[in-house]
Parts: C-alpha cells; structure tokens; sequence
C-alpha cells in the first residue's frame, strides 16, 4: 500500500536550474495538492488540483508550475529555481466529501527536501 | 496573513500526563477542522478532525474539542505517550474547499 509517493527525495540544484518533482498516488483521490514547509511556517499551499483536469493556485504559487497528468499523477515544476525555493515539498492527496468522497482528510507523501545553491 | 495559528511552538509534558494543544483561527468561513502529527523526515500524518455541527471528538487517547464563537479549537492527548512526540500541526477549511490552511506547528516533547 504505497499511498502518496513522491520522487526524488533530495535534490541540490544551482540558481537558475529547472526541475520537476514527480508524485502519484494509488488511492483512486479527486484531490491532489503541493505543500512546502519551510523552518518556523508550517505547511503553505503552492498549487492544487481539486479534480483530473483542473489546477489552481494556493498560498505560495510563484516560480512553480503544475501539471495534473492524469487522476494518479500531479507533478510540480521550478523553471529557474533560486534559493528562496530551498525548502522540503509535500505532496497529498485527498478524496474530500465534496468531490463524491468520504473524508477531507489528506494523506501526504514522505517528502521532497530542494536546496538550489 | 496567518489563518490558523498555533502559539506556545513547543511543549514538554511527562509520560501519563495531558498534552493539550491549542489552535485559533481567523476566518469565520472555516467549518472543518483537522490535527496532524508530524515526525522528522516523515510526511504529517491525519490524527483527528472535526466539524462545525459538533464541538467534541474522541478517538482513542486523542480529543479535539471546537470553541466556534471563540474561533478556537484545542487537541488533548491523555495519557501522553513517548511515541507522540511529534510535531502537531492544526489545519482547517472551508467547506467544499480544497484550500486547507494549516498552522505553524507545535513541538511536543513527551519525557519518559
């Protein structure tokens, strides 16, 4: 039961390097969501996908793209990372009641910690 | 603008004893409420959550008690145990919204 699994674990990049953070998950969720958590500010929302075929911006959306590839896929691109994204990522899913599910709970992957030199 | 906060970051308690954490919020739309915990290296994990239309909820050692007029909410862990030694984050939303505001987080430390 893998749930939300997130890929690469730990990246350094050089100032102006892109990348992107892959997830997936293998609950069958409507819901998938981008958090960063940064020392001191809890989890901020950068980016989620209420359904398969919608993205929408959270909290923190600037110098991030996204792309909901399918239902289980939601990937999370730095197009010219700088230091200000060194951070740890999360990524989550939910299946929330307004969406035809049963709880808003979400459930998060292990963690993606960037550090862009 | 922080929605949910989370004051007191870090709390020591021993073995057996309360925990209580406390969480207030801002935003009078938000009517469903949830606590995670969070150890190092680790994604946060869902603990327990609650809705506007109740003022208590209890799962095993863990109870969340809602305060909607004083917009505030508050997690009691009894007895303490040293496997809860964590960081709890309070979180909170709309509903029908996606946008789940989470707090800043408090450290508990729980002594043998």
């Amino acid at each position: 039961n893998a749930g939300v699994t997130q890929t690469p674990k730990f990246q350094v990049l050089k100032t102006g390097q892109s990348m992107t953070l892959q997830c997936a998950q293998d609950m069958n969720h409507n819901s998938m969501y981008w958090y960063r958590q940064d020392p001191g500010m809890g989890l901020r929302l950068i980016y989620y996908s209420a359904s398969e075929g919608t993205t929408d911006k959270g909290e923190v959306p600037n110098g991030y793209n996204v792309s909901r590839l399918n239902k289980r896929e939601f990937s999370l691109r730095l197009e010219s990372a700088a230091p200000s994204q060194t951070s740890v990522y999360f990524c989550a899913s939910s299946d929330p009641p307004w969406t035809g599910g049963n709880t808003g709970e979400l459930f998060f992957g292990e963690g993606s910690r960037l550090t862009v030199l | 603008d922080q929605q949910v906060k989370q004051n007191s970051p870090s709390l020591s308690v021993q073995e057996g004893r309360i925990s209580i954490l406390n969480c207030d919020y801002t935003n009078s739309m938000f009517d469903y409420f949830l606590w995670y915990k969070k150890y190092p290296a680790e994604g946060p994990t869902f603990l327990i959550s609650i809705s506007s239309i109740k003022d208590k909820n209890e799962d095993g050692r863990f109870t969340v008690f809602l305060n909607k007029s004083a917009k505030h909410l508050s997690l009691h862990i009894v007895p303490s145990q040293p496997g809860d030694s964590a960081v709890y984050f309070c979180a909170a939303s709309g509903w029908g919204n996606n946008r789940l505001a989470f707090g800043k987080g408090n450290q508990v430390v729980v002594i043998p």
